[in-house]
C-alpha cells in the first residue's frame, strides 16, 4: 500500500529565513509523481511544486525547492526568504499508476514577523 | 477562468440525514476528484470521475457515492450520515486523469454532523 508520512505536524520561521518541511513515502510503484499542496487559512488547495520520480534533477519553484532522495524515499520542501503569506498547512501527496492521491497528514507552518 | 466551484460552503445535518455536496469543475476539465479532510486524518481520496466514469474509488464505505454529468459537473452523497463524517469536503478537477495535468482544489464544503 502507498503512504505518506509528514513527521512535524507543526512548524514555525522567521520571516525571511529558512524552512525544510519533510515527507516520506512507501510506494511499490518504479514511476510515480510527489507533490507538495499549500492551503492558506483561506482553505483553496494550491500545488506548490512536483517532482517526477524518474526524473533525478531537483525541482525547483522560484523559492520553493525539494531535496528529493529516491532510495531514502524522502522528499522534503525547502521555503528560503519565508514571508507572511507562506503561513498555511502543507501536504506532501503521491500519485502512482493507480492514480489515486495519497496525502500525508500535514505540516501547520507559521511565518513570524 | 473561473475556478473550482463547491457548493454550499457550509452544511449543518443530523444523524441519519443524507446530503448531497456539488462540485463545478474548470471549464474544459473532465476529471473530478473527491476528498475528505479531517484535522487528525489529513486527505483521503474517495472517488474520481472522469468523462461520467467512476475511474477510482477509495477506502470508504456503500454510503458515500458521487456521480458525474455531461457538462462534467459532479456530486457526492453521503447517505445516513454518522457524527464522523464531519469534515471539510474537497472537490479537485484537472483536464484528465493523467498525472502531468495538475490538480486545481475548490473551496471544500464544510459539514457539519450534529
Amino acid at each position: 500500500a502507498q503512504t505518506v508520512t509528514q513527521s512535524q505536524p507543526e512548524m514555525s520561521v522567521q520571516e525571511a529565513e529558512t524552512v525544510t518541511l519533510s515527507c516520506t513515502y512507501d510506494t511499490s510503484e518504479s514511476n510515480y509523481y510527489l507533490f507538495w499542496y499549500k492551503q492558506p487559512p483561506s482553505r483553496q488547495m494550491i500545488l506548490v511544486i512536483r517532482q517526477e520520480a524518474y526524473k533525478q534533477q531537483n525541482a525547483t519553484e522560484n523559492r520553493f525547492s525539494v531535496n528529493f532522495q529516491k532510495a531514502a524515499k524522502s522528499f522534503s520542501l525547502k521555503i528560503s526568504d519565508s514571508q507572511l503569506g507562506d503561513t498555511a498547512m502543507y501536504f506532501c501527496a503521491c500519485l502512482s499508476g493507480t492514480y489515486k492521491y495519497i496525502f500525508g497528514t500535514g505540516t501547520r507552518l507559521k511565518v513570524l514577523a | 477562468k473561473a475556478g473550482v466551484t463547491q457548493t454550499p460552503r457550509y452544511l449543518i445535518k443530523t444523524r441519519g440525514q443524507q446530503v448531497t455536496l456539488s462540485c463545478s469543475p474548470i471549464s474544459g476539465h473532465r476529471s473530478v476528484s473527491w476528498y475528505q479532510q479531517t484535522p487528525g486524518q489529513g486527505l483521503q481520496f474517495l472517488f474520481e470521475y472522469f468523462s461520467e466514469t467512476q475511474r477510482n474509488k477509495g477506502n470508504f464505505p456503500g454510503r458515500f457515492s458521487g456521480r458525474q454529468f455531461s457538462n462534467s459537473r459532479s456530486e457526492m452523497n453521503v447517505s445516513t450520515l454518522e457524527l464522523g463524517d464531519s469534515a471539510l469536503y474537497l472537490c479537485a478537477s484537472s483536464y484528465d486523469y493523467k498525472p502531468k495535468n495538475i490538480q486545481y482544489f475548490g473551496a471544500g464544503t464544510r459539514l457539519s454532523v450534529l
